[in-house]
C-alpha cells in the first residue's frame, strides 16, 4: 500500500469546518483513500473512503485531487467530540479483506 | 451496522500467565482481525481470520499468539505466556462483506505486571 503524509497536529474552532490534508503521491490506480479516526483510547472508527470522485456521507466529505496525489477530509461543523487522531490510509482492495495499515495520523484538537 | 463487542474491557495479568481476549460479533461475520496499540504508539495489525483459518499474520504474531473461533460465534486471541511488552490495547475488528470496511470494537486493555 502507498505511503501517506499528514501533519502531526491541527487545531480547529468549534463550529468551523476542519480541513485535514493528506498527501499520497505514490498512490496507484487501484488504491482507495480511506479515513479513520480514533478518539482517545477507543477503537478506530471508519469515516469515509473514495477512489477518485469526491465523496460525502453523514460524517464528512472527502475531496480527492484530480491527479489523486492528495486529498482533504472535511468535517463541516467541528464539535468537541470530533477531537481525535485522524488517519489517512491508502489501500488496495484487490482480494478484498486485507489489513488496515495505520500511520501516525493527524491529531485534531477542536477548541471551544 | 454496529461494531463488535470485546471482553473483558480491562485485563490485568502476571508475566508468564496465559490470557484469552474475546471478540463477540453482533451478527454472523466471516472476517475478523486483531490489532494492538501499545500506549502512545500506532495501531498495529496482528492477524486476520477468515472462515476459521488465519489468512494473514504479522511479524508480531509469533508462536505465543493464537486465534480461534471455538463455538462459531466468539472470536478469541490467546497469548500463551505474557510478557511485559504485551501490555497494550487489543482491538478486534470485523470485515464488512460488501464494502470491505473494518469495524473496530472498543478494545481490551491488557496490563502485564
Amino acid at each position: 500500500d502507498a505511503k501517506t503524509t499528514q501533519p502531526p497536529s491541527m487545531d480547529c474552532a468549534e463550529g468551523r469546518a476542519a480541513n485535514l490534508p493528506c498527501n499520497h503521491s505514490t498512490i496507484s490506480g487501484n488504491e482507495y483513500v480511506y479515513w479513520y479516526r480514533q478518539i482517545h483510547s477507543q477503537g478506530p472508527q471508519y469515516i469515509i473512503h473514495g477512489l477518485k470522485n469526491n465523496e460525502t456521507n453523514e460524517m464528512a466529505s472527502l475531496i480527492i485531487t484530480e491527479d489523486r496525489k492528495s486529498s482533504t477530509l472535511i468535517l463541516p461543523h467541528a464539535t468537541l467530540r470530533d477531537t481525535a487522531v485522524y488517519y489517512c490510509i491508502v489501500r488496495s482492495l484487490s482480494g478484498g479483506y486485507q489489513k488496515v495499515t495505520f500511520g501516525t495520523g493527524t491529531k485534531l484538537q477542536v477548541i471551544p | 451496522e454496529p461494531e463488535v463487542t470485546q471482553t473483558p474491557s480491562h485485563q490485568v495479568t502476571q508475566m508468564g500467565q496465559e490470557v484469552i481476549l474475546r471478540c463477540v460479533p453482533i451478527s454472523n461475520h466471516l472476517y475478523f482481525y486483531w490489532y494492538r496499540q501499545i500506549l502512545g504508539q500506532k495501531v498495529e495489525f496482528l492477524v486476520s481470520f477468515y472462515n476459521n483459518e488465519i489468512s494473514e499474520k504479522s511479524e508480531i504474531f509469533d508462536d505465543q499468539f493464537s486465534v480461534e473461533r471455538p463455538d462459531g460465534s466468539n472470536f478469541t486471541l490467546k497469548i500463551r505466556s505474557t510478557k511485559l511488552e504485551d501490555s497494550a490495547m487489543y482491538f478486534c475488528a470485523r470485515g464488512d462483506s460488501s464494502t470491505y470496511e473494518q469495524y473496530f470494537g472498543p478494545g481490551t486493555r491488557l496490563t502485564v505486571t
